[in-house]
């Protein structure tokens, strides 16, 4: 069964600095991968997602993540944050054939002025 | 805005009552998945409908039950309601392309608190 650790709970950075959110997963089959992003009293919304091909995959926002297969990771990356990227994120794993998916538990990112 | 809309916002409700939550998805999306989202738990998948029909069972408890409508519209049905069913509750819907890749486009959720 897919599993998905989001190492950290909460990421406080200060603006314009770099981030990245850690994501592992757990499968034995191949799976699609996804991050989604909650701003407050907000229903999630798809930041980017990797289907196949590409491992680096960019997303809105700039915001930006890379599949690494031999790790099992697809971390989340922005290279200069802004205030407004003050939200809940979670990654998410789904196993091919599978239209369900597994969410992380999230991390807050918290961005400082 | 995702298109897709959830009705009410909020629910107060007490103990031991039963509670309708409803789901609009987005025009053309033939699918609706219920999760439930708390502190404690996180976001945990219910019940997913496929044009009409049940299609995936998560962790929904027995208490717990939903449809989909022939107008591709569900309701998420909450009964002998306990303190700790309050939580967020999201509805979400997707197209349902083949192989499982589908984006799937949530809804700003019913937030139900049981007192």
């Amino acid at each position: 069964a897919q599993s998905v650790t989001q190492l950290d709970s909460q990421v406080p950075v200060f603006e314009e600095a770099p981030v990245e959110l850690r994501c592992n997963y757990s499968s034995s089959v191949s799976v699609y991968l996804f991050w989604y992003v909650q701003y407050p009293n907000q229903g999630l919304q798809l930041l980017l997602k990797y289907l196949s091909g590409s491992t680096l995959v960019k997303g809105i926002n700039g915001f930006e993540a890379e599949f690494n297969k031999s790790q099992t990771s697809f971390h989340l990356r922005k290279p200069s944050v802004h205030i407004s990227d003050t939200a809940e994120y979670f990654c998410a794993v789904s196993e091919g054939g599978s239209y369900i998916p597994t969410f992380g538990r999230g991390t807050s990112l918290i961005v400082h002025p | 805005d995702s298109g897709v809309t959830q009705t009410p916002k909020h629910l107060i409700t007490a103990t031991g009552q039963r509670v309708t939550l409803r789901c609009s998805p987005r025009s053309g999306d033939l699918s609706v998945y219920w999760y439930q989202q708390s502190l404690d738990q996180g976001l945990q998948f219910l019940i997913q409908y496929y044009n009409g029909e049940e299609r995936a069972k998560g962790n929904i408890l027995e208490r717990f039950s939903a449809q989909q409508f022939p107008d591709l519209h569900s309701e998420l049905n909450l009964s002998s309601l306990e303190l700790g069913d309050s939580a967020l509750y999201f509805c979400a819907s997707s197209v349902v392309r083949a192989g499982g890749s589908d984006t799937q486009y949530f809804g700003p959720g019913t937030r139900l608190t049981v007192l």
